[in-house]
């Protein structure tokens, strides 16, 4: 079936470190993929997405690229802050329009 | 501002009450659903449905049940609820194109039953 793979965390970074977290996805159709973060206390929100092969999705200075040979969408921030301290959730969608989420992985940033 | 509404919020309740957990959203999203999130994180889907008399059954089975009599109410309750229910409860909805959009989810019900 669909699945979706990341890496376990905790991750923890020092403030204006670089951050990668690995998704990997069951390479069922072609699906559209998501970043969600999740602030403590918080539900889901929407972080960036990329629907088609080779798309580059972006927001807050995070991106992901939906890299089809590797069936990767790996999320990257260049410099973390503090504020991103979060759980984040990878996602596909799946042939009922349903999204399947991956484990998540929490992110601590120290100053 | 929020589009889709979960509460309470937070809720200490003894073992065997009844109890109902809200869902509203505003956005006149179709389908809708109720995920349980456990401490380790993980999100298992309980309940799902398409529209309006529509509920189905999620990956985990759960003892709750919910109903879906206007578009925009989704209520999970839970007849008789045990310690082993106590977890955070999250609430999302879609629009037909899920593919692109993806969910919204609300804020989250936090059980805890003693």
């Amino acid at each position: 079936g669909n699945s979706v793979t990341q890496m376990e965390g905790p991750v923890t970074l020092s403030e204006e470190a670089f951050l990668t977290i690995n998704c990997t996805y069951t390479a069922t159709g072609y699906p559209s993929l998501f970043w969600y973060v999740q602030y403590p206390g918080e539900g889901l929100q929407l972080l960036l997405k990329a629907t088609k092969a080779d798309d580059k999705g972006s927001n807050k200075g995070f991106e992901a690229t939906y890299r089809k040979e590797t069936t990767s969408f790996h999320l990257e921030k260049g410099s973390v802050q503090v504020s991103d301290s979060a759980v984040y959730f990878c996602a596909r969608n799946n042939a009922g329009n349903m999204l399947t989420f991956g484990g998540g992985t929490r992110l601590m940033v120290k100053p | 501002e929020a589009d889709i509404y979960q509460t309470p919020r937070y809720l200490v309740i003894g073992t065997g009450k009844k109890i109902t957990l809200e869902c509203s959203q505003t956005m006149g999203h179709d389908k809708m659903y109720w995920y349980q999130q456990d401490p380790g994180m993980e999100l298992h889907l309980i309940h799902y449905s398409y529209g309006v008399n529509s509920t189905e059954k999620g990956d985990l089975s759960s003892e709750s049940t919910v109903s879906r009599i206007r578009t925009e109410h989704f209520p999970l309750t839970l007849e008789s609820a045990r310690p082993s229910h106590t977890s955070q409860y999250l609430c999302a909805s879609s629009p037909p194109g899920a593919a692109n959009y993806g969910y919204t989810f609300g804020s989250g019900t936090r059980l805890t039953v003693v």
